[in-house]
């Protein structure tokens, strides 16, 4: 159980495009779910966190008007990289945590790998 | 000071070592501890939870000691297979429970 897809698992664009990335929880119901972004060999890096319903709370740094989340159900959240440049080519990971709130771990999807050229 | 500290290691031991694993976390008002493993250019897979008695999930053995705020791993038995990042996730009690992670240790498990 607790299974998180994430789509999808390769990019490639151009500087310039945007990028839809799919985060969907399958068996369960995500009420919170988290936007990592890791570069080689460095840590996760929290982006945000969206809540089912309500607008996205951004970590320091991270400008919402590029990286567009949405959390429209509580199964689905989607960010959104808008003109994507190639400093933005990263691995970017979602995770999703059940109802039962802090004590749930979280679940990550397989990470979607981004090159913007 | 870093709300969750790791030592990145690498930790190089060979086949059939045991390794142990510290990790410091700076809010007492911590609630929920967890390991994960990440392979290389993976993502981060649950490896189990920490709970306050301790537990113990075949080789691996998590420990919590809430007075000195720190969580610890130990495996048993090292596999090859056990070469990984391992990361612990505390997460900060009061609002939106945000995990946060430590920066991972690295081991290397060689024959």
């Amino acid at each position: 159980g607790a299974v998180v897809s994430q789509h999808p698992s390769r990019v490639i664009c151009k500087s310039g495009t945007s990028v839809k990335i799919e985060c969907r929880s399958l068996d369960f119901q995500a009420t919170t779910m988290f936007w990592y972004r890791q570069f080689p060999k460095q840590s996760l890096m929290l982006m945000a966190t969206s809540n089912e319903g309500s607008k996205a709370t951004y970590e320091q740094g991270v400008e919402k008007d590029k990286f567009l989340i949405n959390h429209a159900s509580l199964t689905l959240s989607t960010l959104t990289v808008t003109s994507a440049h190639p400093e933005d080519s990263s691995f970017y990971i979602c995770s999703a945590r059940g109802a039962q709130g802090v004590i749930s771990p979280l679940h990550f999807g397989n990470g979607t790998r981004l090159t913007v050229t | 000071r870093k709300e969750v500290e790791q030592d990145p290691g690498p930790f190089n031991v060979p086949e059939g070592a045991t390794v142990a694993f510290n990790c410091t976390y700076s809010n007492s008002a911590s609630q929920s501890f967890f390991w994960y493993r990440q392979d290389c250019r993976k993502e981060p897979k649950l490896l189990m939870s920490v709970y306050s008695s301790g537990n113990e999930d075949g080789r691996f053995t998590a420990q919590l000691n809430r007075a000195s705020q720190y969580i610890s791993l130990l495996i048993r038995d090292s596999k090859l297979s056990d070469s990984a990042t391992y990361l612990c996730v505390v997460n900060h009690g009061g609002g939106s429970y945000i995990p946060t992670f430590g920066r991972g240790t690295s081991l290397i498990v060689h024959p």
